[in-house]
């Protein structure tokens, strides 16, 4: 069965230091989405991505994140300068084009920040 | 804006009884209505959907949910729980003209032998 594939798993980082998560989205799924879940909160939406630009962000999505999809495969999620609070759960997340289609969540990539 | 509610933290049942996890949600017009469970150190994985049509919904592992308008409510059953069916359950809710989901705080559902 086509899954969404995150790595890595688990990523460790200074505070200030730039990281890139990475996500492989289902092959032909059109919308990907990138969302987190802080230790014990809900999980909460980031930013949503379709025909190569931005949908739709949430008041998190600053700018120090920003969203890629470079080779038409791979979707990434950069935070530039990361903070103690952007520690947490990120999931990325696919979907096929029609309206009523469920997204697909991969397992997961958790940043520390220390 | 949307929202989803789920008032139990925590629902503990006896394996083979009835299992019943509450969510009721809050969105301009049409509701489209997910299930998904989180098992340790997993992703979120897709149980059932409510898009349009019958109010009961029937999804994997034997669980259903039922749409309720009236009540903006989409309870999450299934008949006789499984000790593996302990894990963390969100509701998520989609507006028809948006791209993304809001979730429920999760529910903590332990199955005891």
């Amino acid at each position: 069965e086509p899954e969404v594939t995150q790595t890595p798993s688990h990523q460790v980082t200074q505070m200030g230091q730039e990281v890139i998560l990475r996500c492989v989205p289902i092959s032909n799924h059109l919308y990907f989405y990138w969302y987190r879940q802080i230790l014990g909160q809900k999980v909460e939406f980031l930013v949503s991505f379709y025909n190569n630009e931005i949908s739709e962000k949430s008041e998190i999505f600053d700018d120090q994140f920003s969203v890629e999809r470079p080779d038409g495969s791979n979707f990434t999620l950069k935070i530039r300068s990361t903070k103690l609070e952007d520690s947490a759960m990120y999931f990325c997340a696919s979907r096929q084009g029609a309206v009523t289609t469920e997204a697909f969540f991969g397992q997961g990539t958790r940043l520390t920040v220390v | 804006a949307q929202s989803v509610a789920q008032p139990e933290d925590q629902v503990n049942v006896a394996e083979g009884n009835p299992l019943t996890v509450k969510c009721t949600y809050s969105v301009s017009g049409n509701p489209y209505l997910f299930w998904y469970v989180q098992y340790p150190n997993r992703g979120l994985q897709f149980l059932l959907k409510y898009i349009t049509g019958d109010n009961l919904v029937k999804g994997s592992y034997g669980f259903e949910a039922e749409f309720n308008k009236s009540q903006t409510s989409f309870h999450l059953k299934k008949p006789s729980a499984l000790v593996s069916d302990s894990a963390l359950y969100f509701c998520a809710v989609r507006a028809v003209n948006d791209y993304k989901l809001s979730f429920g705080a999760g529910t903590t559902v332990t199955v005891r032998a």
